[in-house]
Order: structure tokens, then C-alpha cells, then sequence
């Protein structure tokens, strides 16, 4: 079964800070992964998504993700945090049934001046 | 103006009542998706509707209906709300093919006493 996996429930760092989010899916065939940022109060906006060729994905806003075949992971990267990335994070995973999308249980960032 | 919004935005109403969701889309998708987002359980499928006359069950639909009034609006109903279905619900868009990608609406806040 499709299965999307954030282990990191929160994570703090300092304003200027790298950043790496991680994310581990559990799919059968190459998957379509996503990246999703949920600010407070608003809907979700897409970062940045993989469907295949280069495994290294630029998104908006500065952030980058890995694809990593051998570890079953998509984890988020940014070489230096601003205050407004503050929000929530979700992973996911694009299924080819249903066309139905998989979520992780999301990982909120807090951005410390 | 948004491509995806819903109404109401917040709602709050007593158990046992009826309630409906309204989303609507300008974005000319085909499907669309009702989404409810709990604490620590990301986001889970509700229903999702390929066209106007095909509507399925995602994997929590009980106690939950829908329906699919036109190519751009999609209505989730609550026929009599119980406390545990206060949640964050989004509506969702995508197009036909295999791009996968999915436009969320600003959610509805619902809290049932």
C-alpha cells in the first residue's frame, strides 16, 4: 500500500538557518512526489513536485527537494530560512489508481529570529 | 480571483444538524476532491468526483455525501454532524491525464459542539 512518512512532527531553526525536512514513501512503481506548504490559515500551495528525469527539483520560494530511488525519499531543502517559511509542510505521493493523492502527517516549521 | 474557493469559510453548528460545503472552481478541472485535515493526521481523502457523473468513496467517507452539481462545483454534506467530524476541510482540483498535481481551495474551518 501507498504510504507517505514525515518523520519530524516540528522542527525549530534559527532565521538563516539550512533547512532539510525529510519525507520516505512507500510506493510500487516511480512515484509522483510532492511537496506542499500550508501557512497559518491558508490552503495548500505547491512547492515543487518530481514525475521523473532530474532527481534534483528547484521549487518556488528557494527550496529544493532530492528524489532518492535507493532511500525511498523526497526530503526538502533550503540553504537559508526566512521568517515567512514558518507554516506547515506536507509531503505526498501521486498514486497512478484513482489518480489519489497520499499525504504525510505534515512537519511544522518554526523560524526563530 | 481564487481558482478554487469554499463557503463558508468558518462554520460552527450543533450535533445532529445537517451540513453542506459548497467548492467552486474556475480553473475548468474535471475532478475535484473533498479533503479533511486533522492534527498529527495530515490530510485524508473524502470523495473524489473524475466528472459530473462519476463520484467515489476516499478513505473516510462515512458519515459523509457529495455531490457534483457541475463540472465546477462539488458539495460535501454532513447529513447529521457528529463532534468528531470537526476538522479542516479542503476541496481540491486537478485536470485529466497524469500530471497529478492538485489545487486546493483556502478550507473551511467546521466545528460541531
Amino acid at each position: 500500500a501507498q504510504s507517505v512518512t514525515q518523520p519530524d512532527i516540528h522542527i525549530t531553526v534559527s532565521e538563516g538557518a539550512s533547512l532539510e525536512l525529510r519525507c520516505n514513501y512507500s510506493y510500487g512503481a516511480t512515484p509522483y512526489l510532492f511537496w506542499y506548504v500550508q501557512s497559518p490559515g491558508q490552503g495548500l500551495q505547491l512547492l515543487l513536485k518530481y514525475f521523473s528525469g532530474d532527481t534534483l527539483v528547484q521549487g518556488i520560494k528557494g527550496f529544493e527537494a532530492e528524489f532518492k530511488r535507493s532511500q525511498s525519499s523526497f526530503n526538502l531543502r533550503k540553504p537559508s530560512v526566512h521568517w515567512s517559511d514558518a507554516a506547515e509542510y506536507f509531503c505526498a505521493v501521486g498514486a497512478f489508481t484513482g489518480n489519489q493523492f497520499y499525504f504525510g502527517t505534515g512537519t511544522s516549521l518554526t523560524v526563530i529570529p | 480571483d481564487a481558482d478554487v474557493t469554499q463557503t463558508p469559510r468558518n462554520r460552527i453548528t450543533k450535533t445532529g444538524k445537517r451540513i453542506m460545503l459548497e467548492c467552486s472552481q474556475t480553473k475548468g478541472h474535471d475532478r475535484m476532491y473533498w479533503y479533511r485535515q486533522d492534527p498529527g493526521l495530515g490530510l485524508r481523502l473524502i470523495y473524489y468526483s473524475f466528472d459530473v457523473k462519476d463520484i467515489n468513496k476516499g478513505e473516510i467517507s462515512d458519515g459523509y455525501s457529495v455531490s457534483r452539481q457541475a463540472q465546477a462545483k462539488f458539495s460535501l454534506s454532513l447529513e447529521s454532524a457528529i463532534p468528531n467530524q470537526t476538522a479542516l476541510y479542503f476541496c481540491a482540483t486537478s485536470e485529466t491525464g497524469d500530471t497529478y498535481e492538485q489545487f486546493f481551495g483556502p478550507g473551511t474551518r467546521l466545528t460541531v459542539l
